[in-house]
């Protein structure tokens, strides 16, 4: 099983700062995808096959990455960004998600 | 728009079975595959199972001797089965829905979800 290690684990960001979070996978795949989860609600797609954006993600947000390193960037935060993002491989069986990384407002 | 919903018991005692549904409106369960997660206590997501437009299925091996997914073509739901709960089954458990036939699979619909307490 293809272990997936976020960090940082939590961090707070101010309004327009340059946000970057990470995914390890523990071997390589070959895409990474992306979810944001506010509380309360479930969790919604937000960067899937590594790179691209689901449907109404802001511009602001970037993927990239490759091989068992992947990121989630956000160019300027703002305040709705503040959620958990979860990192998920479906390259290799069985299929699996990372901790999450807590983005907080500052 | 696709639309998923899940349904179910919010309490469940230990070694019993835990059985949730999933019905879905906007798009037919005979087109794409149809999954379970489940969100542990502490955040922890876990990939529980999948049904094909087919009804084939692939379970995680973690859960293999304890789950079973069917499906209802006819009321457009799928379903979960889960033996042999214990305390540790307890999580909010979501329907999704897989935006691809193929690897790598992501999940880009998702129900609001239903929390499942396992508890004598």
């Amino acid at each position: 099983e293809i272990v997936l290690t976020q960090s940082p684990t939590t961090m707070a960001a101010s309004p327009g700062e340059k946000v970057t979070l990470t995914c390890r996978a523990s071997s390589s795949v070959s895409y990474m995808h992306w979810y944001q989860q506010r509380s309360g609600t479930s969790p919604k797609l937000w960067i899937y096959e590594t790179s691209k954006l689901a449907s109404g993600v802001p511009n602001r947000f970037s993927g990239s990455g490759s091989g068992t390193s992947y990121s989630l960037t956000i160019n300027s935060m703002e305040t709705e960004d503040a959620a958990t993002y979860y990192c998920q491989q479906g390259s290799s069986y069985p299929y699996t998600f990372g901790a999450g990384t807590k983005l907080e407002l500052k | 728009e696709v639309q998923l919903q899940e349904s179910g018991p919010g309490l469940v005692k230990p070694s019993q079975s835990l059985s949730l549904t999933c019905s879905v409106t906007g798009y037919s369960i005979t087109s794409n595959y149809w999954g379970w997660i489940r969100k542990f206590p502490g955040n922890k997501m876990e990939w529980m199972g999948y049904i094909s437009y087919s009804g084939s299925t692939s379970y995680n091996p973690s859960l293999k001797s304890r789950i079973s997914i069917t499906r209802d073509t006819s009321k457009n739901q799928f379903f979960l089965q889960l033996n042999s709960v214990t305390t540790e089954d307890t999580a909010t458990y979501y329907c999704a829905r897989l935006g691809l036939r193929r690897a790598p699979y992501y999940f880009d619909y998702w129900g609001q979800g239903v929390m499942v307490t396992v508890s004598s």
